[in-house]
């Protein structure tokens, strides 16, 4: 059964960039789409944006647009969400998490966006 | 972007009692809709999708129903692990979350 393990906390300054990473263990991401959501203190969670692995194909959100860059390796075993030009109201814990919008053969299944594990999260602190 | 919010923000239930949340969307969402458990330093829980599927391993007494606007998430015997927040969220368009509605000991 796949899990997602992130990478760990980090404390970043306004104006700079943040990376984490988002494994799978126990297998492959296959053809699922992994999503990315953030979660800022006391807030519901947001959907930030999402990728395709296998063919390392992301859309995002409007309001993230141009901000953010979520990568998978060529593997297919790990994805990453990169965050540009860091905020103060940045300052969340990000997940990701697998979409069951299953891929194959260029098609994928269609408003199947639940999302399905998770992984444990990882704390951004945003600090000068 | 479609909006979901739900009622109400807290709930005081007595452990064995029934808790019946509710979550409203903005527009048409069909049955494309999921309930999710949070507990305080962790990540969400998948428990209902398709608006009534309840997903692997989740008990019998999380149930779900609605259809278009209207969901409504019931636990039918609180039990002291079902404390926690709960989170709706829609996916028929662009993926989004409810504001959450927390279940608390009366």
């Amino acid at each position: 059964q796949v899990q997602l393990v992130q990478s760990g906390a980090l404390v970043e300054k306004p104006g700079s960039s943040v990376k984490v990473s988002c494994k799978a263990t126990g297998g492959t991401f296959g053809g699922y789409t992994i999503v990315w959501v953030r979660q800022a203190p006391g807030q519901g969670p947001e959907c930030m944006g999402r990728i395709i692995p296998i063919l390392n194909i992301a859309d995002y959100a409007q309001r993230f647009q141009g901000r953010v860059t979520i990568t998978a390796d060529k593997s297919a075993t790990t994805v990453y969400m990169e965050v540009r030009s860091l905020r103060y109201d940045d300052t969340a814990v990000y997940y990701c998490a697998r979409s069951q919008r299953f891929c194959s053969g260029g098609t994928c299944r269609k408003r199947a966006d639940w999302f399905d594990p998770w992984g444990q999260g990882t704390l951004v602190i945003v600090s000068s | 972007e479609i909006v979901m919010t739900q009622s109400p923000a807290t709930l005081s239930v007595s452990p064995g009692e029934r808790a019946t949340l509710s979550c409203r969307a903005s527009q048409n969402v069909n049955s494309d809709l999921a309930w999710y458990q949070q507990k305080p330093g962790q990540a969400p829980r998948l428990l209902i999708y398709g608006a009534s599927t309840r997903a692997t391993g989740i008990p019998a007494r999380f149930s779900g129903s609605g259809s278009a606007t209207e969901f409504t998430l019931t636990i039918s015997s609180l039990q002291s692990e079902d404390f926690a927040v709960y989170y709706c969220q829609q996916y028929n368009d662009w993926p989004t979350f409810g504001q959450g509605a927390k279940v608390e000991i009366k």
